[in-house]
């Protein structure tokens, strides 16, 4: 069974500062794993997708997220935090073909002015 | 660019009734979804639903639940005998048969039990 673990239930940054967004999981197989993000009294969006291409993936918004399979992780990142980025971020597997998806207990991110 | 969409936005109902939440899904996708979201919680998938049947339903989908893709367009949630505890946001998805493709998500629809 897949699973995935947000190491993190709230970060705080200032606007301007780098954002890190930690998220481990586990995997019989090769996983596709995929950062959404949930804006408040909104939808989920995706954010970004890995599916076993590069493992350096870039998304909306200027995020992006490292594959590492010795790490078993796949952090999201982006450099500078906007004020718009205060949201939920939730890191999400999936197995093989169409299966569901296994989502974690998100991250809360504030930005301060 | 196409979206998934759910109706109703907002549904308040009393506890013993029955539920339908409604979606239509994109057209071209063939897989669908429901997954919730208990306030404060993560979101918990619910069923999975190809070519006409339940490809795959957690615990939590027990016979109080069913789906249905009645006209080819829409693909409905029903809860028939509601629960405090079904309080929640149940969100659509749907995806292509691609293999790489994401699941894209509707906007939710807020259940409010009483």
């Amino acid at each position: 069974a897949q699973s995935v673990t947000q190491l993190d239930s709230h970060v705080s940054v200032s606007e301007g500062t780098p954002v890190l967004l930690r998220c481990n999981y586990s995997s019989s197989y090769s996983p596709s794993l995929f950062w959404y993000v949930q804006h408040p009294n909104k939808g989920l969006q995706l954010l970004l997708k890995y599916t076993s291409a590069a493992t350096l993936v870039k998304g909306i918004n200027g995020f992006e997220a490292e594959f590492k399979k010795s790490e078993t992780s796949f952090h999201l990142t982006k450099p500078s935090a906007h004020m718009s980025d205060a949201a939920e971020y939730f890191c999400v597997v999936r197995g093989t073909g169409f299966q569901k998806l296994v989502f974690g207990t998100g991250t809360r991110l504030l930005v301060s002015p | 660019e196409p979206e998934v969409t759910q109706t109703p936005s907002h549904q308040v109902t009393q506890m013993g009734q029955e539920v339908i939440l409604r979606c239509v899904p994109i057209s071209n996708h063939l897989y669908f979804y429901w997954y919730r979201q208990i306030l404060g919680q993560k979101v918990e998938f619910l069923v999975s639903f190809y070519n006409n049947e339940i490809s795959e339903k957690s615990e939590i989908f027990d016979d109080q639940f069913s789906v249905e893709r009645p006209d080819g367009s829409n693909f409905t949630l029903k809860i028939r005998s509601t629960k405090l505890e079904d309080s929640a946001m149940y969100f659509c998805a749907s995806t292509t048969p691609d293999r790489e493709s994401e699941q894209y998500f509707g906007p939710g629809t807020r259940l409010t039990v009483t």
